[in-house]
C-alpha cells in the first residue's frame, strides 16, 4: 500500500532555530513530492520536487528530494512565529490524479 | 493568479436541507479535485474531474453529489447529510498528469456544520 510518513508529528521551536522536517515515502510509480504548509484553512503550495539532490529554495524555506533512500526534507532556517503551521508533504502517483498526503507536521514557533 | 476560490467560506445544515458548494478556477487547469480534511488530520481526496468527466470516486456516500459544469467550475451537492460530514471542504485544481507539473493548488475551504 502507497504510504507517506512525516516526522515529527509535532515540534516546537523559539524564534531563530533552525528546523528540519522529514518525509518519507512508499509508492509505486512515484513522480513528484510536494510540500504545502497549512495554517487555518487550505494547504499552500511550497514545493514540487522531482529529481534527486537538486535543492529547492523560497526565502528561509528549502527543501531537497532522496530518490534512492525514500525520503525528501524541509528545511526552515531563521523560524518565526509565523512559520507556525502544519507542514504536509504528498507524493503524487502519475495517471491516477492521486496525491498520497502524510499526516503532516505541526510546528508552533514560540516568540 | 494561482487562485481557486469557493464558496461559502462557512456552511451550516440540518440533515434533511439540500445544499451545494462551490469551486471556481482561473488557470487552465482541466483537472479538479474534492478533498474532505477532519481536524488535524490531511486532507482525504473524495472526487477527481478531468476534462469535466468524472475520473476518480473514492467510495464516497451518494449523499455526496459532484458536478463539473465547464472546466472553470466545480460543485459538491450535498443531502442528508450526517453529523459526520462535518469537515472543512477543500477544492484543488491542477495540470492533467502527464503535464510537466504536478502542483495542485487548493481553494480556502468551505467549513461545513451538520447539526
Amino acid at each position: 500500500e502507497d504510504k507517506v510518513v512525516q516526522s515529527p508529528l509535532s515540534l516546537v521551536v523559539h524564534e531563530g532555530d533552525t528546523v528540519t522536517l522529514n518525509c518519507s515515502y512508499e509508492v509505486t510509480n512515484f513522480r513528484s513530492l510536494l510540500w504545502y504548509k497549512q495554517e487555518k484553512k487550505a494547504p499552500t503550495f511550497l514545493f514540487m520536487l522531482t529529481s534527486s539532490g537538486i535543492e529547492k529554495k523560497s526565502g528561509r524555506l528549502s527543501s531537497i528530494l532522496d530518490k534512492k533512500e525514500l525520503f525528501s526534507i524541509l528545511n526552515i532556517t531563521a523560524t518565526q512565529t509565523g512559520d507556525s503551521a502544519v507542514y504536509l508533504c504528498a507524493a503524487c502517483l502519475p495517471g491516477t490524479y492521486k496525491y498520497i498526503f502524510g499526516t503532516g507536521t505541526r510546528l508552533k514557533v514560540l516568540a | 493568479d494561482t487562485e481557486v476560490t469557493q464558496t461559502p467560506k462557512h456552511l451550516v445544515m440540518g440533515m434533511t436541507n439540500k445544499k451545494s458548494l462551490k469551486c471556481e478556477q482561473h488557470m487552465g487547469h482541466r483537472a479538479m479535485y474534492w478533498y474532505k480534511q477532519k481536524a488535524k488530520k490531511p486532507p482525504e481526496l473524495m472526487f477527481v474531474y478531468s476534462y469535466e468527466k468524472l475520473s476518480i470516486n473514492e467510495s464516497v456516500p451518494s449523499r455526496f453529489s459532484p458536478e463539473c459544469p465547464n472546466s472553470s467550475l466545480l460543485n459538491l451537492h450535498l443531502h442528508a447529510l450526517q453529523p459526520e460530514d462535518s469537515a472543512l471542504y477543500l477544492c484543488a485544481s491542477s495540470q492533467p498528469q502527464g503535464l510537466p507539473t504536478d502542483t495542485q493548488y487548493f481553494g480556502p475551504g468551505t467549513r461545513l456544520t451538520v447539526l
